[in-house]
């Protein structure tokens, strides 16, 4: 149980195009749904935080026009890089958290997305 | 502000070597401790949630434990197929900050067979 998949597992782009990432809770309703970039030898860097229905929570530094969350179910998430740049080039990483005994959240992550901005 | 800090950062063992990777936190109100497991290219993989100090977990041939200020990660007997980085992260009781993962910046384990 608690299978997180993202969609596409890898993308190229030209540098001014939009990108969609999709990330899908398979087996449970999730709660809230996180972002994270994750550049090479580094941690995960939490980008936001969203609900089913309401407006993503972005963390400080993080462009909300250049990354769109759009949250419109509990099984569903998806990032768009509008615009994407080189400097985008990143680890896309997302989860999923689901109650554990109703105690607390537990997040389960995808797989992640590996995109390059040529 | 919530710190995690993991040590050693990288640690490399012979197959059957015990060890413990450590995890130190600071957290105004800790809700709960994580473990993951990372594999290179790959989301990470969870393992234990522990919620209060003294709390012990086990799965196979990792054994998690958690203080008031750290929790470790024991492994026992590892083999080749455990090398990973092994990431910790605390989620903290505050309300703004509900739900959200603070990181280490993890511990690479290599098990040379």
């Amino acid at each position: 149980g608690a299978v997180v998949s993202q969609h596409p597992s890898w993308v190229i782009c030209k540098s001014g195009t939009s990108v969609k990432i999709e990330c899908r809770s398979l087996d449970f309703q999730a709660t809230t749904m996180f972002w994270y970039r994750q550049f090479p030898k580094q941690s995960l860097m939490l980008m936001a935080t969203s609900n089913e229905g309401s407006k993503a929570t972005y963390e400080q530094g993080v462009e909300k026009d250049k990354f769109l969350i759009n949250h419109a179910s509990l099984t569903l998430s998806t990032l768009t890089v509008t615009s994407a740049h080189p400097e985008d080039s990143s680890f896309y990483i997302c989860s999923a958290s689901q109650l554990a005994g109703g105690v607390i959240e537990t997040q389960y992550f995808g797989p992640g997305t590996r995109l390059l901005v040529l | 502000e919530d710190q995690v800090t993991q040590s050693p950062e990288a640690l490399r063992l012979q197959e059957g070597e015990s060890s413990s990777l450590n995890c130190s936190y600071t957290v105004s109100g800790l809700r709960g401790l994580f473990w993951y497991r990372q594999d290179p290219g790959k989301g990470p993989e969870f393992l234990f949630t522990l919620y209060s100090a003294g709390e012990e977990k086990e799965k196979e041939r990792l054994k998690a434990t958690l203080t008031k200020k750290e929790s470790f990660l024991h492994i026992t007997a590892p083999k080749p197929e455990d090398s990973a980085t092994y990431l910790c992260a605390v989620s903290n009781a505050g309300g703004t900050s509900y739900g959200k993962l603070t990181f280490g910046q993890g511990t690479i384990l290599t098990v040379h067979p």
